[in-house]
């Protein structure tokens, strides 16, 4: 069963760069990576997804290393309003894919 | 272009009472996904519905039913509720499968005493 690890929660401050990494040992060979974002009493929004080495667009970058058993969304010059949970999600291979979704990152950014 | 809408947003019910949660999409979408989101947590996936016609178990499919009436509309039904399925209820709907982007609904809040 694909299971990501990610740090439950981080601060930063407005107009720095934020790295959030997430680890999926597990990860099949055919499995994407996909970031969502959640503000509170909101559904979850698709920010980026990749499979492997690098992929930006207009929100974020992805870095996949070649391994491909973590990955690291890269937030650049965050505002208050990034202030979320990040989930950070592989699909299932062994159940079309389904996303596992884990308990995700807080960052909470500070003026 | 509504994307995907729930309702209700909020609802209250008794141990044992019955009620659907109604979820819509204007996307042309052929996937649809009921989660809920308890607090802290991700989210688990109750059901799913691969194309109009077909639904598939989830994660944590106990206690609930699903109709998918139209390629559009993806509804959830608690035949008896319980206090265990006090939660937030998000439905979501892809282009095709897990693999696509996912758009979310705002959620449905259920309290269940």
């Amino acid at each position: 069963l694909a299971k990501t690890t990610q740090p439950i929660s981080m601060d930063s401050y407005e107009g720095q760069e934020v790295n959030i990494t997430c680890s999926h040992n597990n990860i099949a060979t055919n499995d994407y990576i996909t970031w969502y974002q959640q503000f509170p009493s909101q559904g979850p929004r698709f920010i980026i997804q990749g499979y492997k080495t690098k992929v930006t667009n207009e929100v974020a970058s992805l870095f996949i290393p070649a391994d491909r058993k973590s990955s690291t969304l890269s937030l650049p010059r965050v505002s208050l309003s990034d202030t979320a949970v990040y989930y950070c999600l592989v699909g299932d291979s062994d159940s079309n894919y389904q996303l596992i979704w884990g308990a995700g990152t807080k960052l909470i950014i500070k003026p | 272009n509504a994307g995907v809408t729930q309702t209700p947003k909020f609802q209250v019910l008794k141990t044992g009472q019955s009620m659907t949660l109604q979820c819509a999409q204007d996307m042309n979408h052929n996937s649809m996904y009921w989660y809920r989101q308890d607090p802290g947590m991700g989210l688990r996936l109750i059901y799913y519905s691969a194309s109009e016609g077909t639904t598939d178990k989830g994660e944590v499919p106990n206690g609930y039913n699903v109709s998918r009436l139209n390629k559009r509309e993806f509804s959830l039904r608690l035949e008896s509720a319980a206090p265990s399925q006090t939660s937030v209820y998000f439905c979501a709907s892809s282009y095709t499968g897990f693999r696509e982007t996912q758009y979310f609904g705002p959620g449905t809040r259920l309290l269940v005493l």
